[in-house]
């Protein structure tokens, strides 16, 4: 399957710093890749659809102006929590769409990245 | 009413027990279906898709049924290495894109 990683793998900043979490398909160009939210003990949530040249789709209740993505490449998408408070702390997924009929049609999630806010 | 629907356990089983896990998933036109496994602190990753026709990868088999909207996951002969969340993943369409619905995930620990 992708190769998936994610920098930095665990992050603790201070309330009202941004972070920038980056998400890198490694071995295939990805037009789509998709940033989840997994607090402790609950189901991953999609946060929003990073697009390879154009906006992202965020969920509803997911505030663009605070989760920024940055979709620059077909191998880089990046996430920044900006101003980020105590409750933004969770683990922050992305993942990369197989394709229907070449790798299927799973995903290929990277390694996660812990941000904690103090 | 959640896209889906999973109990989230915990189940503690001996080793060597068998297992399953159910899943109910409430848009009826889903394409595909999924079980990931994530262990603790770490990303999900792909155990087995499910098939119509049930499928079986070792000591796992899957199973789907449309009519009533469920699947499941028996595991056979439990390992303590098989203790982990197992997340039931539903695809509803390809029209909506490559979204992908979790179900909360059901913990299973096995004991020696």
């Amino acid at each position: 399957g992708a190769v998936v990683s994610q920098h930095p793998s665990w992050v603790i900043c201070k309330s009202g710093t941004s972070v920038k979490i980056e998400c890198r398909s490694l071995d295939f160009q990805a037009t789509t890749m998709f940033w989840y939210r997994q607090f402790p003990k609950q189901s991953l949530m999609l946060m929003a659809t990073s697009n390879e040249g154009s906006k992202a789709t965020y969920e509803q209740g997911v505030e663009k102006d605070k989760f920024l993505i940055n979709h620059a490449s077909l191998t880089l998408s990046t996430l920044t929590v900006t101003s980020a408070h105590p409750e933004d702390s969770s683990f922050y997924i992305c993942s990369v769409p197989g394709l229907a009929g070449g790798r299927g049609n799973e995903q290929y999630f990277g390694p996660g990245t812990r941000l904690t806010v103090t | 009413r959640k896209e889906v629907e999973q109990d989230p356990g915990p189940f503690n089983v001996p080793e060597g027990a068998t297992v399953a896990f159910n899943c109910t998933y409430s848009n009826s036109a889903s394409q595909s279906f999924f079980w990931y496994r994530q262990d603790c602190r770490k990303e999900p990753k792909l155990l087995m898709s499910v098939y119509s026709s049930g499928n079986e990868d070792g000591r796992f088999t899957a199973q789907l049924n449309r009519a009533s909207q469920y699947i499941s996951l028996l595991i056979r002969d439990s390992k303590l290495s098989d203790s982990a969340t197992y997340l039931c993943v539903v695809r509803p369409s390809r029209n909506t894109g490559n979204q992908f619905y979790f179900g909360t995930g059901t913990s299973l620990t096995v004991i020696p």
